[in-house]
């Protein structure tokens, strides 16, 4: 079965490092969508991305982070020079666009660590 | 602005005993409703939704919910728990213009044997 993926599952960063989380979504989607969740706290939207622009982002994508699609199959997520408070796990999802489908799949996520 | 709610931030159920986990929602229009499952170290695993029709869906793993827009809940239900079914329970609503989910700030179920 297909699924989302992920790299790496780990990354530990200092402060003020810039970091790129990767993930492949499922091959045939075309809504691609990144969330993180702080250790303990809900899941919260980060940006949705489709036909290769930001459709949304939320408050927390700021300046400091970036999205791309840059070959067809890996989505990243950059974030400039990171914080404290950007310690989370960061998960990517994405889905088919085919009406009627709307249920979103996850990859198991990407534990940041800012040192 | 649309909201879910899971007013349990635990449920503790003995095995073999039916389980359920609440969720309700604040939405303008039609809800669009998911119960996604996170076990420890994973990512989230979808288990059901709700779009249109049968207010009962079926998900995986024997997992069920009732849709009931006149309390604006969508409470996931299983008739016999298991231990493996210990994890963290999410629901979320989609965003009707964007996409995106909104999710509630989960619910762990512990199912002791």
């Amino acid at each position: 079965e297909p699924e989302v993926t992920q790299t790496p599952s780990h990354q530990v960063t200092q402060m003020g490092q810039e970091v790129i989380l990767r993930c492949v979504p499922i091959s045939n989607h075309l809504y691609f969508y990144w969330y993180r969740q702080i250790l303990g706290q809900k899941v919260e939207f980060l940006v949705s991305f489709y036909n290769n622009e930001i459709s949304e982002k939320s408050e927390i994508f700021d300046d400091q982070f970036s999205v791309e699609r840059p070959d067809g199959s890996n989505f990243t997520l950059k974030i400039r020079s990171t914080k404290l408070e950007d310690s989370a796990m960061y998960f990517c999802a994405s889905r088919t666009g085919t009406s009627g489908d709307h249920e979103q799949f996850f990859g198991p996520g990407t534990r940041l660590t800012v040192l | 602005a649309q909201s879910v709610a899971q007013p349990e931030d635990q449920v503790n159920v003995a095995e073999g005993n039916p389980l359920t986990v609440k969720c309700t929602y604040s939405v303008s229009g039609n809800p669009y409703l998911f119960w996604y499952v996170q076990y420890p170290n994973r990512g989230l695993q979808f288990l059901l939704k709700y779009i249109t029709g049968d207010n009962l869906v079926k998900g995986s793993y024997g997992f069920e919910a009732e849709f009931n827009k006149s309390q604006t809940s969508f409470h996931l239900k299983k008739p016999s728990a298991l231990v493996s079914d210990s994890a963290l329970y999410f629901c979320a609503v989609r965003d009707w213009n964007t996409g995106k989910l909104i999710f509630g700030q989960g619910t762990t179920l512990q199912v002791k044997p």
